[in-house]
């Protein structure tokens, strides 16, 4: 079945290390969205890719990294600046710029924690 | 930026009740999609419904872009509906950017 894969599930990571959360899909979509969700909150929009080799900054992007060099996969980098990662990750997928404004599907998340 | 306010924050309802939830929006938008998030974290798109009204089984919705409100309709509730409800919206600037508003917790008991 078409749909989106984050892994792992459950994260776990040492002060001053990277981590690196995947995401995955095959639904043919163009355009990857990485958010971030704390407790009780709304998702907040830390970067974007409307198309390989290309991603732009959300409201929150200071102390992650992403890269997209193929269309299936936009890996999420979880820097050592970012002085609170403890959250609920969500990569979501979408059409694309040629049809911007289409339903976002999600994957099923990530949970990042500070040992 | 477009700030998105939904109402009410918390809900508790009996199975069977319905519902109204809304969505307010500051600014003009071309994209407007309601979500379900489960009690395991799994979001599911419910609509995407920038204008108009779609209805889809037990839930509906209903959007005024010239009003700046969605609304949201769940009838008949059931505890399986039990979890939080986001709207999100986007710009006109078509990135494909999505606000999400705070959420309405919404507890469905039997």
């Amino acid at each position: 079945d078409g749909g989106i894969t984050q892994s792992p599930k459950y994260l776990f990571r040492k002060e001053g290390q990277n981590v690196t959360l995947s995401c995955e899909q095959n639904l043919n979509h163009d355009a990857m969205y990485w958010y971030r969700q704390d407790p009780g909150q709304g998702l907040r929009l830390i970067y974007y890719s409307q198309i390989v080799n290309d991603f732009q900054k959300g409201d929150i992007a200071e102390g992650y990294s992403v890269s997209r060099e193929k269309k299936e996969s936009f890996p999420l980098t979880v820097t050592s600046a970012q002085k609170n990662p403890t959250a609920f990750y969500l990569c979501a997928s979408s059409s694309g710029p040629l049809k911007p404004n289409q339903p976002q599907h999600f994957g099923d998340g990530t949970r990042l924690s500070i040992l | 930026g477009i700030q998105v306010e939904q109402s009410p924050p918390d809900l508790i309802l009996q199975e069977g009740a319905n519902s109204t939830l809304r969505c307010n929006f500051s600014d003009s938008v071309n994209n407007l999609q309601w979500f379900h998030q489960n009690p395991w974290g799994q979001l599911i798109n419910l609509f995407y419904i920038p204008s108009g009204t779609k209805q889809n089984g037990r839930l509906s919705a209903t959007t005024v872009a010239t009003e700046r409100y969605s609304l949201l309709y769940i009838s008949s509730s059931q505890t399986t509906d039990s979890g939080v409800y986001f709207c999100a919206v986007g710009a006109a600037s078509n990135t494909g950017k999505l606000i999400f508003g705070q959420g309405t917790t919404l507890q469905v008991k039997p």
